[in-house]
Formats: structure tokens, C-alpha cells, sequence
């Protein structure tokens, strides 16, 4: 049974781009739900995707978007990156809406 | 919505010791998870308690639910269990996280 894998595992940007993380659920999981890391605080969450179809979605700005593909693996798209996206980008899966998570090993994403 | 805070925000301790991190919440929650972030920035899952207690190894859980606070607990501690330690509830189909405790294990 393989975890939680997120892609690519850093990355740097430039203020105004584009970027797109990747994230493979757990097996059997159909459920994956996105979090934002600043340095210092807690995580934050972006989004939930269940059975392809968004979830639920936090205090993030629509530049922030997401999909979910029939294998339940799942992209973060952010455009017109700023300086305050650089972040550690957590993606988690779980069997359901309602059950145990299980993070990935993050995107560190560095806007300049 | 809900809040979830931690304390203490900072644990300094030396190796051997025993110690206990505190989560309050602000409403009932299904599900409370604990986590340790290792250095890589990675979560590790501790414990998945929605209440009651559970052990594993030198670490155990204690959740309640009607109060609102869980507690975990490192006895016997070693440098590798330093880092930082999340509480996060489930509300609304998402997990609200603390800030964290920081805990530095000296040897």
C-alpha cells in the first residue's frame, strides 16, 4: 500500500506565474484535501475534493483551484503567484470526508 | 468557526523527561487527530482520537469530548522526538489545525 505522494518536492517561482502541484491519494482513498503552510504557523486549509467533485473550500482567493481525476489524484493550481503564496503545500487523503487523514510530504513552493 | 489552541506554544526539556501537550477546542468535533512534523515538513500521524485514550509505545492520547481538550502525552523522552506538534478537529469536511507546540528534547 503506497502513502501519500506529493510532487514536485520544491520549487521556485517568480511573482506572477503559474504553478501546478501534484498529489497521489493513498490507496483506496477518495478523498484529498489541500493546506497551506506559512513559516511558523499552522496548516491552513485550501480545499477538499471528494469523488472528483469540490468539497468544501476555505479563505483563499479563486486564483487558488483545484481538480480531482477519476483515479482520485489531485492538482493545486495557483495563478498570479505573489510573494505571500511561498508556502509548504500539503496535500492529505482519507478513505472518506469523515475519517483519519494522511499527509504527503508537501511542496515547499518559494515565490520571488 | 471552530478554534484550536495549543499550549504550551514551547517545550524545552531534557532527554529522560516526561511531558504533556495540551489542545482545547472551541466546539464538539468528530474526529481530533494529533500529528509530529518532522524536520522534512512532513506529518506524521500520533493518534486519530475522537475521544477516549489510546496508547503506542512511550506516547498515549487522552480525548474529552464533552470538555473539549485533548492531551498527549511523551514519557521517557529522546532527542528524536523533538519537533513540532500539531492538534488539529475536523469541522465542516476540514481539519482545523493549533498552532503548534515546539518541543526540544536536549541531550
Amino acid at each position: 500500500e503506497t502513502g501519500v505522494t506529493q510532487s514536485p518536492t520544491h520549487l521556485i517561482k517568480t511573482r506572477g506565474q503559474q504553478v501546478t502541484l501534484r498529489c497521489s491519494s493513498q490507496s483506496g482513498h477518495n478523498t484529498v484535501s489541500w493546506y497551506q503552510q506559512a513559516l511558523g504557523q499552522g496548516p491552513q486549509f485550501i480545499f477538499q475534493y471528494y469523488r472528483e467533485e469540490e468539497n468544501g473550500r476555505g479563505n483563499f482567493p479563486p486564483r487558488f483551484s483545484g481538480l480531482q481525476f477519476p483515479n482520485y489524484s489531485s492538482e493545486l493550481n495557483v495563478n498570479a503567484l505573489e510573494l505571500d503564496d511561498s508556502a509548504l503545500y500539503l496535500c492529505a487523503s482519507s478513505l472518506n470526508q469523515y475519517t483519519e487523514a494522511f499527509f504527503g510530504q508537501g511542496t515547499r513552493l518559494t515565490v520571488v | 468557526g471552530i478554534q484550536v489552541e495549543q499550549s504550551p506554544p514551547d517545550l524545552i526539556l531534557q532527554e529522560g523527561a516526561n511531558s504533556t501537550l495540551r489542545c482545547n477546542f472551541s466546539d464538539s468535533v468528530n474526529n481530533l487527530q494529533w500529528f509530529h512534523q518532522n524536520p522534512w515538513g512532513q506529518l506524521i500521524n500520533l493518534f486519530y482520537i475522537p475521544s477516549g485514550t489510546k496508547q503506542n509505545g512511550r506516547l498515549s492520547a487522552t480525548t474529552v469530548a464533552t470538555e473539549r481538550y485533548s492531551l498527549l502525552y511523551i514519557s521517557s523522552s529522546q532527542t528524536t522526538d523533538s519537533g513540532v506538534y500539531f492538534c488539529a478537529v475536523e469541522g465542516a469536511q476540514k481539519l482545523v489545525f493549533g498552532q503548534g507546540t515546539r518541543l526540544t528534547i536536549n541531550p
